[in-house]
Parts: C-alpha cells; sequence; structure tokens
C-alpha cells in the first residue's frame, strides 16, 4: 500500500452533500499530496502539503479542502460546491522526490 | 497542448514482444517518473530518473534531457504487465508532479 491508507474504498454519496475522505500514512513522511483521476485523463493536483498545519492549493482546488492537524493524517473534503465529484481519488507521500501512492476511494456522487 | 505528453495511448503486444512507450515534456524538470497503475486503482512507482537509463527485471526506462524524452521498454512482455503506464515529471522542491495522461497496454497470451 505504498505506506499509505486510504479509506473507504468506494463510497456513495448524495448530491448536495459534504464527503471527507480519509489518508493516513505511518512512515512519518512530511509531504502529502491528493490528486483526482477521471477517465481518459491524467492524474491531477487537488492539494498538497509539505508540513504539519500547512496545506497548498493545486491545480483543481475549488471545491475541496483539506487539513493537516497531523504528520500521519491528510484528510479531503468534498464539498457540495464541486460540480463534478465522482471520480477516482488518490493520496500519496513523498520523499527524497519520490512519491508512494495509496490504493485511492473511488466515489461517486449521485 | 498538455506539458507531458504520451504515446501511444493504447498498445495491444503479443506475449513476449519487446514494447516501447514515449513521453515527451515541455518543462523544465528535476526528475521524472514512470508509474505503473493496474485495474484496481493502485498506483506503483516504477523508476524515477533524471539522466541516463534504470534498468529493474525486464523493465528499462531511459532520458534524453536535451531531447525532453523518455522511453520505458520492456522486454519479453508478458500478459501481466497489462497496465496502464504513467509518465509524470517534477520540477522544483515541492514534490509537485505533472502527470502524462498513461498509455494503456494489453499483452495478450
Amino acid at each position: 500500500d505504498g505506506g499509505i491508507t486510504q479509506s473507504p474504498k468506494y463510497l456513495f454519496r448524495k448530491e448536495g452533500q459534504n464527503v471527507t475522505l480519509s489518508c493516513e500514512q505511518n512512515l512519518n513522511h512530511d509531504a502529502m499530496y491528493w490528486y483526482r483521476q477521471d477517465p481518459g485523463q491524467g492524474l491531477r493536483l487537488i492539494y498538497y502539503s509539505q508540513i504539519v498545519n500547512d496545506f497548498q492549493k493545486g491545480d483543481i482546488a475549488e471545491g475541496y479542502s483539506v487539513s493537516r492537524e497531523k504528520k500521519e493524517s491528510f484528510p479531503l473534503t468534498v464539498t457540495s460546491a464541486q460540480k463534478n465529484p465522482t471520480a477516482f481519488y488518490l493520496c500519496a507521500r513523498s520523499i527524497f522526490g519520490e512519491q508512494y501512492f495509496g490504493p485511492g476511494t473511488r466515489l461517486t456522487v449521485t | 497542448k498538455n506539458e507531458v505528453e504520451q504515446s501511444p495511448q493504447n498498445l495491444t503486444a503479443q506475449e513476449g514482444e519487446f514494447i516501447t512507450i514515449n513521453c515527451s515534456y515541455s518543462v523544465g524538470i528535476s526528475a521524472l517518473h514512470w508509474l505503473q497503475q493496474h485495474p484496481g486503482g493502485g498506483i506503483v512507482s516504477l523508476f524515477m530518473l533524471s539522466s541516463g537509463k534504470k534498468k529493474h527485471g525486464r523493465l528499462i526506462a531511459t532520458i534524453n534531457i536535451q531531447e525532453k524524452h523518455s522511453s520505458l521498454h520492456i522486454t519479453a512482455s508478458h500478459p501481466r504487465d497489462s497496465a496502464v503506464y504513467i509518465c509524470a515529471v517534477g520540477s522544483g522542491n515541492t514534490g509537485k508532479l505533472i502527470f502524462g495522461q498513461g498509455t494503456t497496454l494489453q499483452v495478450k497470451p
């Protein structure tokens, strides 16, 4: 699992509800990332964090929020403001430039 | 135009064939990554390279910094190599990556 756990693997929500995706790492690495993958498109960066209590927007941050209160945890909230939330979400950690990905959460919003 | 372009988008091969996947990029980079994504969705890192060539088992990755081009080769391909292969480039010290769209490889027995 690359030292990263994501839960749940599949998540279903009704439109208009906020939903939080979990990402936990057990290797004490500083840098963590959230990506979104849509069919036929490359991964796109949503948010990243290089240290606790600090995070930066990626290319598609609108409609998402994150927190980094602990080094090991970087949860992503998909808010009702995200127009097309149905996607595959991947969390990653990084050390020395190498990225290690979690197994992903497939979110379906109907 | 995407900053990272891969070709081909789809590739079908017979078991045993030599396979090449190409990646071109248009930005300055600190490193180039080759990743593998299996149907379940999980992604594993195959190579991270900033110059020359790396080999791991039947996989070889090369990069030409001047031409801004990298190739991933698979020798003696096997059906278990069937997956999506993704090229990604990193620049700066944030660890952020820019991804290509991926190459879907199917190896038939």
